[in-house]
């Protein structure tokens, strides 16, 4: 069974600073992950996916994500953060073939000026 | 131009009561799916059909029943609601090859 792990409940930033958000899974068979995104009272968007190919992944909204086979690690990452980015992050893994996502505990991610 | 829509977007209702909530999407997949988060915002799934036929059942109490009329709709009856199901219910779509899954705008269900 897979199972995903996020260390952090909540990272309080500054506008204008770098951010990580850890996401860590474990499987023992190949698998695709996620990143979602919860804006207040909203539903989840996808932010950015790995099926395979370049490890590395970005959006449209300057955040990027690095799958690390080695390390079972799906890190988010945003090299400067916006007030707008303040939303709720769900990392998720789903095994190759099978449709079923599991998500981790989710991030909050708080920006202040 | 809404993608995955529901109904209703809230609903409150008192402990025994059987409900109802409706989801649409209008993207052509072929497979949909109820996921509930708690209040702990935990989402976990709970159904899962591709063309009209379940596919995921998870350990759901059977009070809960899905039902797919056809691929665009997916709806979810509750029986005998009891207050801890209280939560936000959300649909999700997606085609049943491309993995990701894009999301309806939720139903939080309070039972009182």
């Amino acid at each position: 069974a897979q199972s995903v792990t996020q260390l952090d409940s909540q990272v309080p930033v500054f506008e204008e600073a770098p951010v990580e958000l850890r996401c860590n899974y474990s499987s023992s068979v190949s698998v695709y992950l996620f990143w979602y995104v919860q804006y207040p009272n909203q539903g989840l968007q996808l932010l950015l996916k790995y099926l395979s190919g370049s490890t590395l992944v970005e959006s449209i909204n300057g955040f990027e994500a690095e799958f690390n086979k080695s390390q079972t690690s799906f890190h988010l990452r945003k090299p400067s953060v916006h007030i707008s980015d303040t939303a709720e992050y769900f990392c998720a893994v789903s095994r190759t073939g099978f449709q079923k996502l599991v998500f981790g505990t989710g991030t909050r991610l708080l920006v202040s000026p | 131009d809404t993608a995955v829509s529901q109904t209703p977007k809230y609903l409150v209702t008192q402990m025994g009561n059987d409900k109802s909530i409706k989801c649409e999407q209008n993207l052509g997949h072929d497979t949909m799916y109820w996921y509930k988060q708690d209040s702990k915002k935990f989402l976990k799934i709970m159904f899962s059909y591709n063309n009209k036929e379940l596919i995921i059942n998870e350990t759901v109490p059977n009070r809960f029943s899905p039902k797919s009329p056809d691929k665009a709709h997916l709806n979810l009856h509750i029986n005998s609601l009891e207050l801890g199901d209280s939560a936000v219910y959300f649909c999700a779509s997606s085609l049943r090859e491309a993995h990701e899954q894009y999301f309806g705008p939720g139903t939080r269900l309070t039972v009182t």
